[in-house]
């Protein structure tokens, strides 16, 4: 079985640039969530997908969207960079069909750095 | 807003102790609650989860509590390891059918030789 697993893992861009994240779900798990952990802070949900559709969002700006293409793996692009943008940025997967046990497995992330 | 937080940000025991990690949720609405592991450069990780209709939930060498009338959670380790050291985050959710976690600052557990 295949776990969650995101990239880059690692990547620095400058203010004003945009950027795609990849994640891939762990095999049979159709929901996937988003969040950003900054430095010393717990993570912070950013939003969710279930079957390609948007199933929440927390509270952060437009310029943050997604996608979940048919296999269930996502992506998270970020336009318009800012410096508070720096963070470990997370995706989890979870879901079987029918059941959702509500567990998230989450990736090892990915370190953003803006400068 | 409501949110969940945590009493001590950072835990310093001595292999073999027990550890208990606290965590104080605000929002009456939440019905499930997770307890997370995060090692240095991972993701977090599940450890053990409790709804809002029981008070106590065992695993392997965890024991998670829940005070609905303080609005209060606990995370209990037995006989503490060194591959205990991690930072451990409490999650709340709010009942309505979808799983959208919220989680605390977490606490720095440091386990000594």
């Amino acid at each position: 079985e295949t776990g969650v697993t995101q990239s880059p893992t690692h990547l620095i861009k400058t203010r004003g640039q945009q950027v795609t994240l990849r994640c891939s779900s762990q095999s049979g798990h159709n929901t996937v969530s988003w969040y950003q952990q900054a430095l010393g802070q717990g993570p912070q949900f950013i939003f969710q997908y279930y079957r390609e559709e948007e199933n929440g969002r927390g509270n952060f700006p437009p310029r943050f969207s997604g996608l979940q293409f048919p296999n269930y793996s996502s992506e998270l692009n970020v336009n318009a960079l800012e410096l508070d943008d720096s963070a470990l940025y997370l995706c989890a997967s979870s879901g079987t069909s029918g059941v959702n046990t509500g567990e998230l497995f989450f990736g090892e992330g990915s370190r953003l750095t803006v400068l | 807003g409501e949110s969940v937080g945590l009493h001590l940000p950072t835990l310093s025991v001595q292999e073999g102790d027990n550890s208990i990690i606290n965590c104080a949720y605000s929002n009456s609405a939440s019905d499930y609650f997770i307890w997370y592991k995060q090692e240095s450069g991972k993701g977090p990780q599940f450890i053990i989860d409790i709804r809002s209709n029981m008070d106590k939930r065992q695993g392997q060498r965890v024991t998670v509590l829940l005070n609905k009338t303080v609005k209060h959670l606990s995370l209990q380790i037995a006989a503490t390891q060194p591959g205990d050291s991690a930072v451990y985050f409490c999650a709340e959710n709010i009942g309505g059918g979808s799983y959208i976690p919220t989680f605390g600052r977490g606490t720095s557990l440091i386990v000594h030789p």
